[in-house]
């Protein structure tokens, strides 16, 4: 078992500029998560898939940010237009059961210049 | 709503000494637990969870923690640190219902010393 993957690892990417993070979760998962982390607000769940359904977005920070999940083995998370403000670690995670806790992918370190 | 305090921003441990990291959940019902620890540079992996049963529970890397529903707390220990465990830890709660998320702490930054 690979794990959650994501990529790309690292992104610096001028203000203004779209990115796109992207997320493989385990396979046999039913539940995605993407969160966001920062010093100063910590982990905060931007928005959670489950069956390939978004069940809760209230994350999301505005407009700009927008998540799909095609299919059971694929996620995205875009930024359009990105700011510097946006500038933060961003984590996948995935789970087949809440009780067993999620695994974390080791994240997308985002930099807006 | 659920929430999650960690009173620790930072905790400095000498190695081979034990360790006790402090979390204190607020949740309605019976709770599920969570400690994850993150190393610099990396995601956040699960060290141990509750969610029934003996309140005690063991983890990985020789944690444990111990769910005290007085309290509203669920402490992580462990008996003798070694340098390897300086990290990040974080403290999580969700609920046995529906579509309930994980509420994660703040963090609380482990450093040991020589």
């Amino acid at each position: 078992d690979a794990g959650v993957i994501q990529s790309p690892r690292h992104e610096v990417t001028e203000m203004g500029q779209e990115v796109t993070l992207r997320c493989k979760p385990i396979s046999g998962h039913n539940s995605l998560f993407w969160y966001r982390q920062t010093m100063m607000r910590g982990l905060e769940l931007l928005i959670y898939f489950n069956n390939n359904v978004p069940i809760d977005d209230s994350g999301m920070p505005e407009d700009r940010f927008s998540a799909k999940m095609p299919n059971a083995s694929f996620s995205t998370l875009k930024i359009q237009p990105s700011e510097p403000r946006d500038s933060a670690v961003y984590f996948c995670a995935s789970t087949f059961q809440q009780g067993y806790g999620y695994t974390f992918g080791s994240g997308t370190r985002l930099t807006v210049v | 709503a659920q929430s999650v305090t960690q009173p620790d921003i930072h905790i400095t441990v000498s190695e081979g000494a034990s360790l006790e990291l402090r979390c204190n959940y607020s949740y309605g019902a019976t709770p599920y637990l969570f400690w994850y620890v993150q190393s610099p540079g990396q995601g956040l992996q699960l060290l141990l969870k509750y969610f029934s049963g003996d309140t005690l529970v063991q983890g990985i890397k020789g944690f444990e923690a111990e769910f005290k529903r007085s309290q509203s707390s669920f402490n992580l220990r462990k008996p003798s640190v070694h340098w390897s465990d300086a990290a990040e830890y974080f403290c999580a709660v969700g609920a046995n219902s529906g579509y309930s998320t994980l509420t994660f702490g703040k963090g609380t930054m482990l450093l040991v010393s020589p």
